[in-house]
């Protein structure tokens, strides 16, 4: 089942912070989260895993939220570089299988 | 490191028509999947293996879709006849066979799918 993420798109000035959330109707054993900039693939960010600690990659950061099946995505300080459209990928086992949330796009303007 | 990489990048058919993608995963890696992404969604697992075996095809169109990777390394993905609904990107990914950490998944850069 396709996690769910919110919101769709988002606008924020450099420098401004932002969250997106992925939530699912099943138990998880990780999230995966990506960015993916026009017409390239997909860049792996970070994961999080079942009873795993909150993991930060510069000033983005995640956390895990075992209980209610949610993860969220902290963009801190936003730049220009974070410009993308942002996926949250569940696993519900440690079988590597996942299913990936329709995207969050952010843009980031001067 | 080299990433994972795929040929060709672009590709415009007529419906009807049979198309192949390749994909070389990052050395080392055992696990190899390949992705359907429809413009303005998340990618769509078509296929995972294991080495040279499929461990998931559930989501495959069996009927035009087909993928191999028999040495356990690079892989084809084909699709015989095409329709229009099956302009995409595909991507491929792969991991190394562990858990915890191992199972990230890095993508190469698509093959852009046009049925016309």
């Amino acid at each position: 089942q396709q996690p769910v993420q919110s919101p769709q798109a988002v606008i924020l000035r450099e420098g401004e912070d932002a969250v997106i959330n992925c939530s699912s109707s099943k138990a998880l054993y990780s999230v995966h989260w990506y960015r993916q900039k026009h017409g390239e693939a997909p860049v792996f960010l970070m994961i999080l895993l079942k009873g795993g600690e909150q993991k930060g990659h510069d000033k983005i950061s995640a956390s895990f939220n075992e209980k209610k099946q949610q993860s969220s995505l902290y963009l801190t300080a936003s730049q220009l570089s974070y410009s993308g459209t942002y996926f949250c990928g569940t696993a519900p086992s440690n079988d590597y299988k996942l299913s990936f949330g329709a995207g969050t796009t952010v843009t980031v303007r001067a | 490191e080299a990433g994972v990489a795929q040929s060709p990048r672009y590709k415009i058919i007529e419906k009807r028509q049979s198309v192949a993608f390749w994909c070389n995963p990052i050395s080392g890696h055992a696990t190899l999947y390949w992705y359907q992404q429809i413009l303005g969604q998340g990618p769509k697992l078509l296929i995972q293996f294991q080495n040279n075996g499929v461990v998931d095809d559930s989501q495959l169109p069996k009927d035009r879709f087909s993928a191999e990777r028999l040495k356990g390394v690079d892989s084809t993905l084909k699709i015989q006849p095409a329709k229009l609904e099956d302009s995409a990107v595909y991507l491929c990914a792969s991991s190394l066979d562990g858990a915890g950490d191992q199972e990230t998944q890095y993508f190469g850069p698509g093959t852009r799918l046009l049925v016309l």
